[in-house]
């Protein structure tokens, strides 16, 4: 099967400027994450989408980030305006999960590679 | 609150020897437990989860890893490492939600 699609592949920007990231899971998965992997750290969560629902986005800073998957299936993610400290990679992944403990895995997206200048 | 431990940044090994990888954590209930492995420029590759059973789970690569409820630990090990193993491996938790929580990561060297 294909994996998940993301791109750009990399992104350099200057501080407030935008930035979109798109990713295309994997056909007939509901539930889609993002997660930010800043250099040094684990992936954390910032958004979980069950189908075009939004499940969880309470590490999503909402002021500057915002995130649809409006006709759940692709999905994308926004930065707006960027800031120095958003220089990370942002991971897709998706999954069949069903809410609770659902016992799929995850596939994981190759990510994106941001770089605020 | 919950986390994932994952004490040594770096772990270093010679080609052939076994190796260990550690993982603690802490979080309520029974949660599902995970690692993936990281390599350069790429995504994160599941590599094995447990779920309920025994607790030596096998994975991908020849990889196994040990749950331990009492001390809450899920170490990943490999009989015999190779220099490919070389990569950067996360330990992660899945409590009673959908969303994995990572620990920080540890690189594993491997020299020939």
């Amino acid at each position: 099967e294909a994996g998940v699609a993301q791109s750009p592949r990399y992104k350099i920007i200057e501080k407030r400027q935008s930035v979109a990231f798109w990713c295309n899971p994997i056909s007939g998965h509901a539930t889609l994450y993002w997660y930010q992997q800043i250099l040094g750290q684990g992936p954390k969560l910032l958004i979980q989408f069950q189908n075009n629902g939004v499940v969880d986005d309470s590490q999503l800073p909402k002021d500057r980030f915002s995130a649809e998957r409006l006709k759940g299936v692709d999905s994308t993610l926004k930065i707006q305006p960027a800031k120095l400290e958003d220089s990370a990679v942002y991971l897709c992944a998706s999954s069949l999960g069903l809410l609770g403990r659902a016992r799929s895995g995850y596939t994981f997206g190759s990510g994106t590679r941001l770089t605020v200048v | 609150a919950q986390s994932v431990a994952q004490p040594e940044d770096q772990v270093n090994v010679a080609e052939g020897n076994p190796l260990t990888v550690k993982c603690t954590y802490s979080v309520s209930g029974n949660p599902y437990l995970f690692w993936y492995v990281q390599y350069p420029n790429r995504g994160l590759q599941f590599l094995l989860k447990y779920i309920t059973g025994d607790n030596l789970v096998k994975g991908s690569y020849g990889f196994e890893a040990e749950f331990n409820k009492s001390q809450t630990s899920f170490h990943l090990k490999k009989p015999s490492a190779l220099v490919s193993d070389s990569a950067l491996y996360f330990c992660a938790v899945r409590p009673n939600t959908d969303k994995l929580i990572f620990g920080t990561g540890t690189r594993l060297q491997v020299f020939p």
